[in-house]
């Protein structure tokens, strides 16, 4: 079974430029997420979708940031304008059904913003 | 709002060494994950833990939770360099919306051949 996908790996931009992530979560699961990891810390959630829904955006930074997931498969992760702070890891995971079911992760994209 | 702390913060061990890695929450914990992270790659699952006392093993890594204690222990025993890397715990955290995991800081593992 094929793990959850990203894309892309790395990104290098300058502040106040766009960037967007990609993630294909593992095929049936009905739950994805959207983490951030700041260097030397642990993932903080920042949306979570059930299907094409969004579950809970309440740490996602709206004025900046944005995500959707159309068609209740794969989602993508805007940042427009980036801001330094945004350097991070940002982690996409999948769950099958019910929330609260373990997480699968992808391999991260790391973003530096200079 | 719930509170994972992990310690220690980092290790440095002799390759063949036993270890333990700890995760203290601020509040009751209903789910506990242990999860390990590679530089540069995403989070791997290890273990789940949901009920007081459980006790799980995967090759050689033994996970705990405490549940009086809201703590629960990553024990790796007789250590690789293949261990080394980022372990981190996470608990599942219910509000309105449904489930969430909140994450610890992690604890740096680095193992010495």
């Amino acid at each position: 079974e094929a793990g959850v996908a990203q894309s892309p790996r790395y990104k290098i931009i300058e502040k106040r430029q766009s960037v967007a992530f990609w993630c294909n979560p593992i095929s049936g699961h009905a739950t994805l997420y959207w983490y951030q990891q700041i260097l030397g810390q642990g993932p903080k959630l920042l949306i979570q979708f059930q299907n094409n829904g969004v579950v809970d955006d309440s740490q996602l930074p709206k004025d900046r940031f944005s995500a959707e997931r159309l068609k209740g498969v794969d989602s993508t992760l805007k940042i427009q304008p980036a801001k330094l702070e945004d350097s991070a890891v940002y982690l996409c995971a999948s769950s099958p059904r019910h929330l609260g079911e373990t997480q699968y992760f992808g391999p991260g994209t790391r973003l530096l913003v200079l | 709002s719930q509170e994972l702390e992990q310690s220690p913060q980092s290790l440095i061990v002799q390759e063949g060494k036993n270890l333990t890695i700890n995760c203290t929450s601020s509040k009751t914990l209903y789910g506990l994950y242990w999860y390990k992270q590679k530089y540069g790659e995403g989070l791997i699952f290890l273990m789940m833990l949901q009920k007081g006392g459980e006790e799980k093993s995967h090759e050689k890594i033994t996970a705990k939770l405490d549940e009086k204690k809201q703590q629960s222990s990553l024990h790796i025993t007789a250590s690789q360099p293949s261990h080394a890397g980022i372990y981190l715990c996470g608990a599942d955290v219910a509000y309105n919306a449904g489930n969430m995991l909140t994450f610890g800081g992690g604890t740096r593992l680095m193992v010495k051949p």
